[in-house]
Formats: structure tokens, C-alpha cells, sequence
């Protein structure tokens, strides 16, 4: 049963546009949201976070918006640079126990110079 | 101060041995979880340790185990490999239970023939 969903498996942008990326979860007892970056041979690195509490958390070029009645959240990226093509993880956790953090299934950005 | 740690980067066995993974955390970490990244499944939670006692357990079978030592060091072990188990094994640590303070290392890339 896959909590957290990212449908699209990769997606290519042009350098300077926006890239929008998805993410859908199931479980309503998600209260943070995170996205990660994973380059190839190295570990995901956290790259930016929102609480339910927020609906959208900026970082520079990356913003991201989370619809709690639609359990759903994007990442925007503006404008889209060539390193930031990589893949993107999308992750949930709940604030009780433990906060196991749920992955979802990744996309591949490939932004095109 | 110094990433995580793990070891060996790469690793071929063959179906029905067993392996081994050896993750170090960021010093003063004493909380160590693993994942199993496969493509199109994500980044799947194994289970997390925490000053030795593991209190989170992903939906892995019971070949899948692991320990904490005292000086936070994790390993984790998988018996009667199969095919399906060839995966990149991801090992976090994180200094509190915040999701966001989770870091990565570069992963065990494992394949079993």
C-alpha cells in the first residue's frame, strides 16, 4: 500500500521555466511534508518542508504548496536550472511516536539547457 | 564533521547467501534508520534503531534484520538473498526525531545473481 504517490515518473523542463512536481498521500494522519533530492551515488538531501498547519513554504527557488483537503502537494522550482536535474523524492511523516518518514516513488527532473 | 558512512559501496551476491551492510552515523547521532530504494517502488523504511533498540519496523520479511551498537554504528543483514532483494541500501541518521533532520548516506548498491 503506497502512502505517498508520485505518479509522475520523470518529467523534463527547459532551463529557466517552472518545474511542478506532484505528490498525492492517502493516510490523514500526515502531518509534515518533505521533498528530497537525490543525485546518482549519493543519498537523498533534504531540500525543503511544510507542516499542515502552513499551505505553501518558500526556499529561494523552491516553493511548495500543500492541499490538505485534496492530500496533495507540489514543489514548484523557478526558475529551473540544469543541476537541478535529479531525481525527487516526496516523503510524509505523522508528529506521534517516532515520526517514521513514508517515502513516495520519486521523479527524474531532467531540465534541458 | 564527518557524513554517514557506509560500507561496502557495492556488493554482488548470489541467491540464497546471506550480506551484510555497515552503516556509521554523523557523530552524536544516535538514531539510524535503513531503506530499500528499488525503481518505481521509492525509498521503502526497513526499520530504525535508536540507542540500540529498534521501535520502528517497515513491512520487510523476517530475512531482513538488523542491530545498533553502542556507539550508534548499525548493521543490517538479509539471509536466503533472492533476486528481487538487489536493491540500493540507504542508511539515515538523525540527531532528534524531527523528519527534516535526517541525512543520508551514499547507499550499498547490492546485486544478487
Amino acid at each position: 500500500d503506497q502512502q505517498v504517490k508520485q505518479n509522475s515518473p520523470s518529467l523534463s523542463v527547459q532551463e529557466g521555466r517552472i518545474s511542478i512536481l506532484n505528490c498525492d498521500y492517502t493516510n490523514s494522519m500526515f502531518d509534515y511534508f518533505l521533498w528530497y533530492k537525490k543525485y546518482p551515488a549519493e543519498g537523498p538531501t533534504f531540500l525543503i518542508s511544510i507542516s499542515s498547519i502552513k499551505d505553501k513554504n518558500e526556499d529561494g527557488r523552491f516553493t511548495v504548496f500543500l492541499n490538505k483537503s485534496a492530500k496533495h502537494l507540489s514543489l514548484h522550482i523557478v526558475p529551473s536550472q540544469p543541476g537541478d536535474s535529479a531525481v525527487y523524492f516526496c516523503a510524509a511523516s505523522d508528529s506521534g511516536g517516532y515520526q517514521k518518514v513514508t517515502f513516495g516513488t520519486g521523479t527524474k527532473l531532467q531540465v534541458i539547457p | 564533521k564527518a557524513g554517514v558512512t557506509q560500507t561496502p559501496r557495492y556488493l554482488i551476491k548470489t541467491r540464497g547467501q546471506q550480506v551484510t551492510l555497515s552503516c556509521s552515523p554523523i557523530s552524536g547521532h544516535r538514531s539510524v534508520s535503513w531503506y530499500q530504494q528499488t525503481p518505481g517502488q521509492g525509498l521503502q523504511f526497513l526499520f530504525e534503531y535508536f540507542s540500540e533498540t529498534q521501535r520502528n519496523k517497515g513491512n520487510f520479511p523476517g530475512r531482513f534484520s538488523g542491530r545498533q551498537f553502542s556507539n550508534s554504528r548499525s548493521e543490517m543483514n538479509v539471509s536466503t538473498l533472492e533476486l528481487g532483494d538487489s536493491a540500493l541500501y540507504l542508511c539515515a541518521s538523525r540527531l532528534t526525531s524531527a523528519p527534516y533532520e535526517q541525512y543520508f548516506g551514499p547507499g550499498t548498491r547490492l546485486t544478487v545473481t
